[in-house]
């Protein structure tokens, strides 16, 4: 079956440390996207990429990376300069059509102690 | 500016109807998503309007008036597993021909017996 995978779904990490998160999808979609959720917030897009070896900052990109090396992957690291990186991350990919609605991994909760 | 404004919290019946309301102000509209996210999981995709009217899938449906920056959510026959948030989006394009979705804060539902 195709779909969107994020792993883990729960993560833990000491202040400090730098953190990677991975996302994979076999929908063959063009577009990825990596959104943080926090309470009473609505979801904020960190990064996205449209195609292979590109991606753009989002709204809040400062303290986070991306590589987008193969269409499949769209990993995420959460370095120390993030000041406050405990939170729900997810995941997205869609096509680039008319009618582009994103599909969503199940989401990985990080927190840093 | 960009907003997006939805009612934080509401409360229905089991088998009754409730109407989730959206409204919007953006430049550069290209279609309105809602999307279902149960605590502690993925948001999933339930409709999409870029014209005006009415589009139905089953119990649910959702209206989009774009003169007026104003939609909605139409959930038919409320049973206990439609309590989550519901999430309006708005994709917007800017004179890049980026696309852009921008996120509300979401409409938590509780389906009460």
């Amino acid at each position: 079956d195709g779909g969107i995978t994020q792993s883990p779904k729960y993560l833990f990490r000491k202040e400090g440390q730098n953190v990677t998160l991975s996302c994979e999808q076999n929908l063959n979609h063009d577009a990825m996207y990596w959104y943080r959720q926090d309470p009473g917030q609505g979801l904020r897009l960190i990064y996205y990429s449209q195609i292979v070896n590109d991606f753009q900052k989002g709204d809040i990109a400062e303290g986070y990376s991306v590589s987008r090396e193969k269409k499949e992957s769209f990993p995420l690291t959460v370095t120390s300069a993030q000041k406050n990186p405990t939170a729900f991350y997810l995941c997205a990919s869609s096509k680039t059509g008319i009618r582009d609605e994103a599909f969503f991994g199940q989401g990985t909760r990080l927190t840093v102690v | 500016g960009q907003n997006i404004d939805q009612p934080t919290e509401m409360t229905a019946t089991e088998g009754a109807i409730v109407q989730i309301n959206c409204t919007y102000q953006t430049s550069g509209f290209n279609g309105l998503f809602w999307y279902q996210q149960h605590a502690g999981e993925a948001p999933t995709f339930l409709s999409y309007n870029v014209l005006d009217g009415l589009e139905e899938k089953g119990r649910f449906s959702s209206f989009l008036s774009r003169s007026k920056g104003y939609s909605y959510l139409l959930l038919k026959e409320l049973q206990m597993k439609d309590s989550a948030s519901y999430l309006c989006a708005v994709r917007r394009i800017n004179a890049g021909n980026n696309r852009k979705l921008i996120w509300g804060l979401g409409t938590s539902l509780a389906v009460n017996p």
